[in-house]
Parts: structure tokens; sequence; C-alpha cells
């Protein structure tokens, strides 16, 4: 089936990196994203990583994808109190009308 | 290009009632996806639109119902409204192309009492 799994909850101190991970169960996927919502507003693209692809940088962000574990992480250096909100992982399949599953999201809280 | 507009923001509603939320993509968007949005089970895939016709489905009830018109907008309707209805509509649109950024809508707080 098509599923995809997060933790609901993340905290981490201010200045720190964060680290959100997600697991999946499909690994036909062809591409894999990052979204972010923060309160009040709907959820915006941060990132994306093709499904060959193993690893992509953007400035502060990193994602990490690991096929064989069904495995892909957000990293984010130097959290800010700005980069509180709720970060959504989600994978496509172009092979299936571009459906897309996301994942519930992750709350990342930074503490000072 | 304007972004993903959805009305009304806030609503509410009493169980039994019906409700119809309205979306509109950005121009050029031909899909139209819903999601609901509880803090207990998180963001949940309502249904996609593509063309005017169904082109994927979340679980949900037969009470969840969709339809795109001619211009891409999108209206949810949800009949016999429960407490557990009680969510933020989102509504999403993207170009149908490989590469599928989703660009989301800021919602439809929707309340049942």
């Amino acid at each position: 089936g098509e599923d995809v799994e997060q933790s609901l909850f993340l905290s981490v101190r201010e200045g720190d990196s964060s680290v959100i991970n997600c697991t999946y169960t499909d690994s036909s996927s062809t591409y894999l994203y990052w979204y972010k919502q923060e309160p009040g507003a709907g959820l915006q693209l941060l990132t994306y990583i093709f499904s060959n692809m193993d690893m992509k940088q953007d400035q502060r962000l990193t994602v990490l994808l690991n096929k064989k574990d069904k495995h892909l992480s957000l990293r984010i250096a130097d959290t800010q109190t700005g980069d509180s909100a709720i970060y959504f992982c989600a994978e496509s399949f172009s092979n299936r009308d571009d459906k897309i599953i996301f994942g519930k999201g992750t709350r990342l809280h930074i503490l000072p | 290009k304007a972004g993903v507009t959805q009305t009304p923001r806030y609503l509410i509603k009493t169980r039994g009632q019906q409700v119809t939320l309205s979306c509109s993509p950005i121009s050029g968007h031909r899909s139209v996806s819903w999601y609901q949005q509880t803090p207990g089970q998180g963001l949940q895939f309502l249904f996609e639109y593509f063309s005017e016709t169904q082109r994927n489905k979340g679980n949900f009830p037969g009470r969840f119902s969709g339809r795109q018109f001619s211009n891409s907008r999108s209206e949810m309707n949800v009949s016999t409204l429960e407490l557990g209805d009680s969510a933020l509509y989102l509504c999403a649109s993207r170009e149908d192309r490989l590469y599928n950024e989703q660009f989301f809508g800021p919602g439809t707080r929707l309340t049942v009492l």
C-alpha cells in the first residue's frame, strides 16, 4: 500500500540542526517533497528531490534519500525561530496520474 | 499570478447540515486537490480533479463529494455534517507536468457544532 509516516513532534534548540524524518512504503515514487506550513497558512513547497538522487542541498536545507530503507530526511542547519512550523513529507507517482501522498506532518518546536 | 483562493475562510455549521466550499486555482492549473487537516489525523487527502474529472480519491465516506468546472474552479460538498468534520480544508492546484509542485490555498476553517 501507499503510506508515508512521520513523527508528529520535534523540539530543537535555536542554533542547533533539526532533522525531520519520514518513511514511506511505496518506492515507485518519482519525486519526494518537503512542504512547510506556518500558522494560519496553507502548505508551501520547501524543496524536492528526484527519486534517483541521494542528496540535495539548498542553503540551510539538506535532503537525504535512502531508497533501500525507504527513508527521507530533511536537515535544517542553524535552526531559527522562524523555522517553527509543521513540515510535511510527500511523494508523487508519475505512473499513477501523478498521485501525491502526504505524511501527516511533523510539528517543529524551537526552544530558546 | 494570483495564488489559490478559497472561500469562505471560516464557516460554522450545525450537525446534519450540509456545506459547500469553493476553490479557485492558479490561472492555467487544471488540477485541483482537496485535503482535510485535523490535529489528530494530520493531513488527509480527499480527492483530486483534473479537467472536470475526478482523477484520484482518498478514503472518505460518500458524504464528501466534489466537482470541477470548465474554468478549473472546484467545489467540495459535505452533506449531513458530523462533529468530526470540523477541520481545516485545504485546496491545492498544480500544473500537469512531471515535476508536481502543489500550490496551496489558505484553507477554510469549518466548525461543526
